[in-house]
Formats: structure tokens, sequence, C-alpha cells
């Protein structure tokens, strides 16, 4: 089976950084994904990792580490509107994506 | 270009009785998706389609019917509800023509059983 792991909750000032931190442990690894999710919406697709590293993308980043199971999204700057939750999402060795239950910021001003 | 779109977008239904939801992309998209959002839970795949014409189980199949008549539907069928089934329900699709094929949701449908 797939376990992905990240924290439930997280409160971070505006203008601040907040890393959400997300372990998984799959059967084979095609991906990882991090998808952004406002309170009664649909999920909305941030960044894409299949390499060791950053990505960078504006405010936001993703890394991974392969061999350690291990993802992270930075975002920088942050401002109100990016209250909402964050969901980790692995590809695994049948092409499905697995999520983790999200991490809801809460952006304080 | 509307995406992905679902109805109803909210359902209150009595245990027992059958139900439908639909689901339309105008992406071409190949492949198509249905999860199911629970509180605590994240995203679980209930059933799948790479392609008009297959359809494929998830991980929570059970009491959930699909099917892909064509490119751009994908109506999940609930035969007889049970108050479990209460959830939100989102639609995806992708290209699946290579990586990333990332996944797009439509809007969701918030749906409770009595």
């Amino acid at each position: 089976g797939q376990n992905i792991d990240q924290p439930t909750e997280m409160t971070a000032t505006e203008g601040a950084i907040v890393q959400i931190n997300c372990t998984y442990q799959t059967s084979g690894f095609n991906g990882l994904f991090w998808y952004q999710q406002h309170a009664g919406e649909a999920p909305t697709f941030l960044s894409y990792n299949v390499l060791d590293g950053l990505e960078e993308k504006g405010r936001f980043s993703s890394f991974l580490s392969r061999s350690k199971g291990y993802s992270y999204l930075l975002l920088k700057e942050l401002q109100m509107k990016d209250s909402a939750s964050y969901l980790c999402a692995v590809k695994g060795g049948d092409y499905k994506l697995s999520f983790g239950a999200g991490t809801t910021v809460t952006v304080r001003a | 270009i509307a995406g992905i779109t679902q109805a109803p977008t909210s359902q209150i239904l009595a245990a027992g009785r059958r139900m439908t939801l639909r689901c339309t992309q105008d992406m071409r998209h190949n492949a198509m998706y249905w999860y199911r959002q629970d509180l605590g839970l994240g995203l679980r795949l209930i059933h799948y389609s790479n392609t008009a014409g297959t359809t494929g189980k998830g991980e929570v199949p059970d009491g959930y019917s699909v099917s892909r008549a064509n490119t751009d539907d994908f109506p999940l069928t609930l035969a007889s509800a049970v108050p479990s089934q209460t959830s939100v329900y989102f639609c995806a699709s992708s290209d699946a023509r290579g990586a990333p094929d990332t996944q797009y949701f439509g809007p969701g449908t918030r749906l409770t059983v009595l």
C-alpha cells in the first residue's frame, strides 16, 4: 500500500515563509505532485517533481529526495490568499495518484 | 472552455436510493478519475478510466460503478446509497500521454446520504 504523511495544520504570518513537509512510502515512484485546495473548491495543480532537487515557480518551490522518500513545498512571501489546504500526492508504480490528508495553512495578518 | 464540469453541485439523498453523479470534460483528455474526499482521509480513488471503453477499480470501489461510453463523459453511479457514502466527490481528467500527466479536477459534488 501507499503511505503519505504531512502535518495537519500550520500557521504563519503574512510575508513570512512556510515549509510543508511530506514523507512517503509507496510501491514504485513515478512523480510527486503538490496541489492547493481552497475551502469548498477543487484541488488545483501547483508543482511536479520526478527527479531529486528543487523546482521553483514564483513564490512556490518544491523539493524532492527520492532516496529519503521526502518532499517539501516552500511558500515564500505569504499572502492572505495562500490560506488553503496543500495536498501532497505520489504517483506510484501503478501510475495512480495517492494523496496525503492535506496540510491546512492559515495565514495571519 | 469549461474544463471539467460536475452535476449536481450538491444533493441530499435517502438511503437505498440510486444516484448518478455526472462528469464531463472538454479537454479531450484520455483518462478520467473519480475520487471521494473525507475529512482527515484525503482524496481516495474510487474508479478510473484510461481511455473510452475501459474502466478500472481504485482504492475504494465497493458500492460504486462507472461507465465510459465516450471521451468526454464519465458518470459515477451509486446503486443503493448508504450513509457511509456521504462525502465530497471529485472528478478529474488527465492527458495520459506522458509525464507529468497532471490531473485536473472538477468543482465537486457534495453528497449527503440520510
